[in-house]
């Protein structure tokens, strides 16, 4: 079982390349999100989606774009590279649970991340 | 909105010792979820341990713990029997518990951990 396959793993730019970041995951699960991780700070969320077609923006959506055309991939699209976007890019994904309360079972509202994308953009 | 606030950078600790790192949150919600997160030098994010709010009971997972105090918003780790392999930085992390809707993290900004002989 792969989990969360995030690609590539290393990539550098130059300043007004356009790439995509690929994430995969093969756990049918519903929710999918891109996290951005600069220098010693933590992740803030980029985007998310909740289910194939659906996307919403997080934190700092500025200068990306995604789409969720499948339940299994969740493509992030960087546009007009700039140095601000040098970062480590986290994929994750976690299951959703219909029911009331706050009383989900363990596996739920847990993200299983990728490995991580280091992007560079001099 | 909800904000994550680590305030120790860097924690030393020798092997076998324990150490507790601390987070505090802020929140308007009654319901909610707090997470620790370790990233060690591979940078894969691993899942340490979990909170419901609900729940009075703090969370233990083997030599982790927590110290869950709701009205002081407070939401501490303690590593007991420290090894070289808990060496890494660690998050702290909130998520809404609104059911059916995605588990948007908030992070904190992390603490470093290092493990001496």
């Amino acid at each position: 079982n792969a989990g969360v396959t995030q690609t590539p793993k290393f990539r550098i730019l130059k300043i007004g390349q356009s790439m995509t970041l690929q994430c995969a995951q093969d756990m049918n699960h519903n929710y999918m999100y891109w996290y951005r991780q600069d220098p010693g700070m933590g992740l803030k969320l980029i985007y998310y989606s909740v289910g194939a077609g659906i996307t919403d923006k997080g934190e700092v959506p500025n200068g990306y774009n995604v789409s969720r055309s499948t339940t299994e991939d969740f493509p992030l699209r960087l546009e007009l590279a700039a140095p601000s976007q040098t970062s480590v890019y986290f994929c994750a994904s976690s299951t959703s649970f219909i029911g009331r309360g706050a009383h989900l079972p363990s596996g739920a509202n847990v993200l299983t991340f990728g490995a991580g994308s280091r992007l560079t953009v001099l | 909105a909800q904000t994550v606030t680590q305030s120790q950078p860097e924690m030393s600790v020798q092997e076998a010792e324990t150490v507790t790192l601390s987070c505090t949150y802020d929140t308007s919600e009654s319901d909610y979820y707090l997470f620790w997160y370790k990233q060690p030098p591979s940078r894969q994010m691993i899942l340490v341990i979990r909170q419901e709010a609900y729940k009075q009971q703090n969370a233990t997972e083997n030599r982790f713990s927590v110290n869950f105090q709701k009205a002081a918003k407070s939401f501490s780790l303690k590593i007991s029997d420290s090894q070289l392999g808990d060496a890494a930085m660690y998050f702290c992390a909130y998520s809404t518990s609104r059911t059916g809707t995605a588990s948007k993290l908030t992070f904190g900004t992390g603490t470093r951990l290092q493990v001496t002989l």
